[in-house]
């Protein structure tokens, strides 16, 4: 397709449990980012990708977050043993920007809205 | 830290009327771009505004960064239900990763009634 696939859509777990939360990019876009997004807030940084250069995890919440981008392309988000304050909706987005090309839109997947129960 | 303070929150008018939102910040932004998120849907670009004093129209809604590029509004005009969403800024800026980066304010949420 040619946008941001996320997958999967909706994700509903019990506390203590691991997920893995899958980002497919728009073909050729650089720049990979994840996003948290609590019930119609903004949206909050978790960690972004850049080519092949070390990812920004600044943004990350705690050592039960991690992510990985394979290849260059596809990104996954793992969030170890879920606590119920992670549950919001999370986007991935991906731009054709580098670190010398500022004002580069992001194009944003629909999400996937994680529920621990 | 880049913070965006957007208002209001929340934003409830009838069909037909005119409003405001609000993006300030105590930070310079290289942009500051403007997205629309419906439900169950991620955000969507509507514009960017690069220069200082910029004015920017798309259809009814006008876009503006303040001279300082720290600040920006959005300005609906004849509101329509179709205009129901939630509104998002964010400040394009150059982070301490070495990289650039957008800090997206809070949102402000729309709902026009018909």
């Amino acid at each position: 397709g040619a946008g941001v696939s996320q997958s999967p859509s909706n994700k509903v777990t019990e506390k203590g449990k691991d997920v893995e939360l899958r980002c497919d990019p728009i073909s050729g876009h650089t720049a990979l980012y994840w996003y948290r997004q609590s019930l119609g807030q903004g949206l909050e940084f978790l960690i972004y990708f850049q080519g092949n250069s070390a990812p920004d995890k600044s943004g990350l919440p705690s050592d039960r977050f991690s992510a990985e981008r394979t290849g260059g392309s596809v990104s996954t988000l793992t969030i170890q043993r879920t606590q119920q304050e992670d549950s919001a909706v999370y986007l991935c987005a991906s731009s054709p920007r580098g670190v010398d090309r500022p004002n580069q839109p992001q194009h944003f997947g629909d999400g996937t809205r994680l529920s621990i129960l | 830290t880049q913070l965006l303070e957007q208002s209001p929150q929340f934003l409830s008018i009838q069909e037909g009327e005119n409003l405001t939102v609000y993006c300030n910040s105590s930070s310079v932004f290289s942009s500051l771009q403007w997205y629309r998120q419906e439900p169950g849907e991620g955000p969507v670009l509507l514009v960017t505004v690069v220069t200082g004093g910029e004015v920017k129209k798309l259809k009814r809604l006008t876009f503006q960064f303040g001279d300082a590029r720290k600040d920006s509004s959005l300005h609906i005009t004849a509101a329509q239900p179709g205009d129901t969403g939630l509104y998002l800024c964010a400040g394009d800026h150059f982070s301490g990763a070495g990289s650039y980066q957008l800090t997206f304010g809070k949102g402000t949420k729309l709902s026009v009634i018909p």
